[in-house]
């Protein structure tokens, strides 16, 4: 099965720091989104990026499908940003609306 | 977006016993539920797909028999964890696809299982 490996695994930040988070698939894909999941443990939905760019406020992403890989860029972090970040993919040969998640973020941004 | 109402947030039980976990689209139609395992600092791990009126689809190496999956009805999934044991305490998650834009999938807000 397709294969989503995320880098860096751990991230620690300062209050007002920029970072570059990576997710890379092995297979091509339908659909690809990036979800933050807070210390409660809910999955929010930041984008759903299957190709192109996007930005929200201070985040903002970057998929390049036909390389298989996915950016998503925090600029300015706040302590709210605390969480760890996934990217999910949907194998595009199934076509089943099934995420598989990849390995993971964990980002901690202190004052 | 679309609201994904799981319930219990929070179960702690006796091993043997059977515990049941409800996932919910409060304001659209799913024909089609994911339930999720998340062990602490590990990913989430599809364990099966949800199918409404039909059986459940099984991820390899996550037992039928134990984890009963029963989607009766267009807006409820439920999982029923049989037989627990200490081994299945885990942060179980379930997800529905909405068609609403570009956004597919939405998730509860998962359930914490602790098997004493």
């Amino acid at each position: 099965g397709i294969q989503v490996e995320q880098s860096p695994p751990d991230l620690i930040l300062q209050e007002g720091a920029n970072s570059t988070l990576r997710c890379n698939f092995s297979d091509s894909v339908n659909n690809l989104q990036w979800f933050h999941q807070n210390p409660w443990g809910q999955l929010i939905n930041l984008f759903y990026i299957p190709s192109g760019t996007k930005q929200n406020g201070r985040l903002s992403a970057t998929t390049v499908a036909t390389e298989r890989y996915s950016l998503l860029y925090i600029s300015s972090s706040q302590t709210t940003d605390s969480g760890v970040y996934f990217c999910a993919v949907e194998d595009i040969s199934y076509n089943t609306d099934k995420l598989i998640f990849g390995t993971g973020t964990r980002l901690q941004v202190f004052p | 977006g679309a609201v994904v109402s799981q319930h219990p947030s929070r179960v702690i039980c006796k091993s043997g016993t059977s515990v049941k976990i409800e996932c919910r689209s409060l304001d659209f139609q799913a024909t089609t539920m994911f339930w999720y395992r998340q062990f602490p600092k590990q990913s989430l791990m599809l364990m099966a797909t949800s199918n409404e009126g039909s059986k459940a689809t099984y991820e390899q190496g996550v037992e039928k028999d134990k984890f009963l999956i029963n989607h009766a009805s267009l807006t409820l999934s439920t999982l029923t964890v049989t037989s627990a044991h200490p081994e299945d305490s885990s942060f179980y998650i379930c997800s529905a696809a909405a068609r609403t834009g570009g956004e597919k999938l939405f998730f509860g807000s998962g359930t914490q299982l602790s098997v004493l």
